[in-house]
């Protein structure tokens, strides 16, 4: 029962690169999210899917960008990293959008931007 | 704006002892709560919710209360053991399905 699994673990990227975080989950799940957790803080939304095709911003959209072309899957782009995106992200998914459920998280992806 | 937050950022407790971890929110119209815990270099794992419909619900060793008069939740840890070392964080359910978190309070069992 592996839920909901994120890939890479740790990332370490140059100011200007882009990357993509991948998330994934096995659970049929309509709804995911991005979060990202910064020292002293909560999680911030960044994007959400309440289903297949599609997507909206959340709290701190700037700078990341998502699609959702399958249920499983829920990538967040990052288009040109910088300093201010180091962080840890995790991706969640719920069983709807209705917001009245738990939401299953991710391990997390630490990413640095030097 | 409306958020949610912690009372304490730090609570240091005695294992053996009763733990409590309050949270403050602010919007009156969330109608669903949950408490999340996250361990170090995991991510948050569900621990227990409740609806606005009700004052208190009751899990495992822990009970949430709330308060919708002075918009306060609580999460009590009966007989506090060290696993129960980690970062909780309280969450409310937006009008538009998105959850907002508490900036989370650092839990520490002695031995």
């Amino acid at each position: 029962n592996a839920g909901v699994t994120q890939t890479p673990k740790f990332q370490v990227l140059k100011t200007g690169q882009s990357m993509t975080l991948q998330c994934a989950q096995d659970m049929n799940h309509e709804y995911m999210s991005w979060y990202r957790q910064d020292p002293g803080m909560g999680l911030r939304l960044i994007h959400y899917s309440v289903g297949a095709g599609i997507t909206d911003q959340g709290e701190v959209p700037n700078g990341y960008n998502v699609s959702r072309s399958t249920t499983e899957d829920f990538p967040l782009r990052l288009l040109s990293a910088a300093p201010s995106q180091t962080s840890v992200y995790f991706c969640a998914s719920s069983p709807n959008s209705q917001g009245n459920t738990e939401a299953f998280f991710g391990q997390g992806t630490r990413l640095t931007v030097v | 704006g409306e958020s949610v937050g912690l009372h304490l950022p730090t609570l240091s407790v005695q294992e053996g002892d009763n733990s409590i971890i309050n949270c403050a929110y602010s919007n009156s119209a969330s109608d669903y709560f949950i408490w999340y815990k996250q361990e170090s270099g995991k991510g948050p794992q569900f621990i227990i919710d409740i609806r606005s419909n009700m004052d208190k619900r009751q899990g495992q060793r822990v009970t949430v209360l709330l308060n919708k008069t002075v918009k306060h939740l609580s999460l009590q840890i009966a007989a506090t053991q060290p696993g129960d070392s980690a970062v909780y964080f309280c969450a409310e359910n937006q009008s538009d399905y998105k959850l907002s978190f508490g900036a989370g309070t650092t839990v520490t069992v002695r031995a």
